[in-house]
């Protein structure tokens, strides 16, 4: 069966960067994009960008431009995700999240990750 | 950006009830590229349904997607115990790629 399984919680100071992982299993890792998306305390969701892992290509929204690196290892399926400059306000769980190449939607998400930012 | 407006905000019904929420755009969506998807407190989101009105693998068939242009909604028909969760809609296609509405929450009245 599908699994996507992220690495565990995180505390960091401002400006610190932090790089969270996401280990696939049950299906061809290369075959399909790797979606980033995180929550804030109580808040909504908020898409971050994808990455190809067959070809490494990556695809930011504008809002993380220059601060967010999407990563892949494909020899252990993993794909990271590492976020810099951290501020207070981008406390929040991070999501990966499976979606079939050009699909509109994701299918299968990973655990989440619990990442926060504080002096 | 297309910004996506749920409601209500709170939906407060009992089990056995009909639910149904709207996803209004602020531009038009495809059809194609509408989703919706539930998440319960301290779990991920889990995709409900796809392309507007297809439903995802093992979704039960009392959850129903509908709408086009800039109006969508989701239809649970008989609210099971379970269905009480936050309730997502997301557009795909337009800078940024996706797009989250706020959420709807479903509560047991």
């Amino acid at each position: 069966q599908v699994q996507l399984v992220q690495s565990g919680a995180e505390v960091k100071k401002p400006g610190a960067s932090v790089k969270v992982s996401c280990k696939a299993s049950g299906y061809t890792f290369t075959g399909y994009y790797m979606h980033w998306v995180r929550q804030a305390p109580g808040q909504g969701l908020e898409w971050m960008g994808w990455i190809n892992p067959n070809s490494g290509g990556t695809n930011y929204a504008q809002k993380f431009q220059g601060r967010v690196t999407m990563t892949r290892d494909t020899s252990i399926s993993t794909a990271y995700m590492e976020l810099s400059r951290l501020r207070s306000d981008d406390t929040a769980v991070y999501y990966c999240a499976r979606a079939t190449p050009y699909s509109s939607w994701v299918d299968y998400w990973g655990q989440g990750t619990l990442v926060t930012v504080s002096s | 950006e297309i910004v996506l407006t749920q409601s209500p905000g709170t939906l407060s019904l009992s089990p056995g009830e009909r639910a149904t929420l709207s996803c209004r755009a602020s531009q038009s969506v495809s059809s194609s590229y509408l989703a919706w998807y539930q998440q319960k407190p301290g779990q991920a989101p889990r995709l409900l349904i796809y392309g507007a009105s297809s439903r995802a693998t093992g979704i039960p068939d009392r959850f129903s997607g509908s709408g086009s242009g800039t109006d969508f909604t989701l239809t649970i028909s008989r609210l099971e115990p379970e269905d009480f969760a936050v309730y997502y809609c997301q557009q795909y296609g337009s800078s940024p790629l996706m797009t989250f509405g706020q959420g709807t929450k479903v509560e047991i009245k």
